[in-house]
């Protein structure tokens, strides 16, 4: 199975700053024939169950705000929120469903500083 | 709009089953598949398997292969996931959500509301 690693583990921001978060993956995520990275990112609130951001390590899902973007290709992967809302503060979640069972990062936990 | 709602959580013994309901609604169920994820108290997200509302087919992770059934009911819109033998470490709130006709691997945009399954003696 394909390992995501996600970091750091947890990170706190202070409101309207910006929140990284780094996933990668044990093997390349990149499908060359259609030239796209089969990567997603996911937030998890409290209690809820995930809502799906981004796919294709890049589109936002509709009704995603764009303060929401994902980066990256390969094995490296990045999303960032651009200015950090208190309605963000939620754990995330980085999935690979390029190969094999789809398989998700340990998650990320932000906080508001 | 479409709408997964599942079952109300369950309390098991070790050993026992446990069938969780997921009820979709707001698209039309044969459309599209149904994946099962679960994660335990405080831990991440585990994909378990997928199953085509169309056709039956299954998917399996190799971890759950032999102990839990996925099943559909198209003439009410529903799925099921059977888990036997169970253990504490199963654990863990199981989701529903859907997903692609011939795939479970793709990311999923809608899911149920989650099924607490805890097992204990």
């Amino acid at each position: 199975d394909v390992l995501m690693t996600q970091s750091p583990d947890s990170l706190a921001v202070s409101l309207g700053e910006r929140a990284t978060i780094h996933c990668k993956s044990s093997q390349s995520v990149f499908y060359n024939s259609n030239n796209k990275n089969y990567l997603a990112w996911y937030q998890q609130k409290a209690g809820q169950p995930p809502k799906l951001l981004i796919y294709w390590a890049s589109t936002r899902e509709s009704g995603v705000p764009d303060r929401f973007s994902g980066s990256g290709s390969g094995t490296d992967f990045t999303l960032t929120i651009s200015s950090l809302q208190a309605e963000d503060v939620a754990v995330y979640y980085c999935q690979q469903y390029y190969t094999g069972p789809p398989t998700f990062g340990g998650g990320t936990k932000v906080e508001i500083k | 709009q479409v709408q997964l709602v599942q079952s109300g959580g369950e309390v098991k013994k070790p050993g026992a089953s446990v069938k969780v309901h997921c009820k979709a609604s707001g698209y039309t169920f044969t459309d599209y598949g149904i994946s099962w994820v679960r994660q335990a108290p405080g831990r991440g997200l585990e994909w378990m398997g997928w199953i085509s509302a169309f056709t039956g087919d299954t998917n399996y992770a190799q971890k759950f292969q032999g102990r839990v059934t996925m099943t559909t009911d198209t003439s009410t819109n529903s799925a099921y996931m059977e888990v036997r033998s169970l253990i504490s470490d199963d654990t863990a709130v199981y989701f529903c959500a859907r997903a692609p006709l011939v795939s479970g691997s793709s990311p999923s945009a809608y899911w149920g509301q989650g099924t607490l399954v805890t097992v204990t003696s």
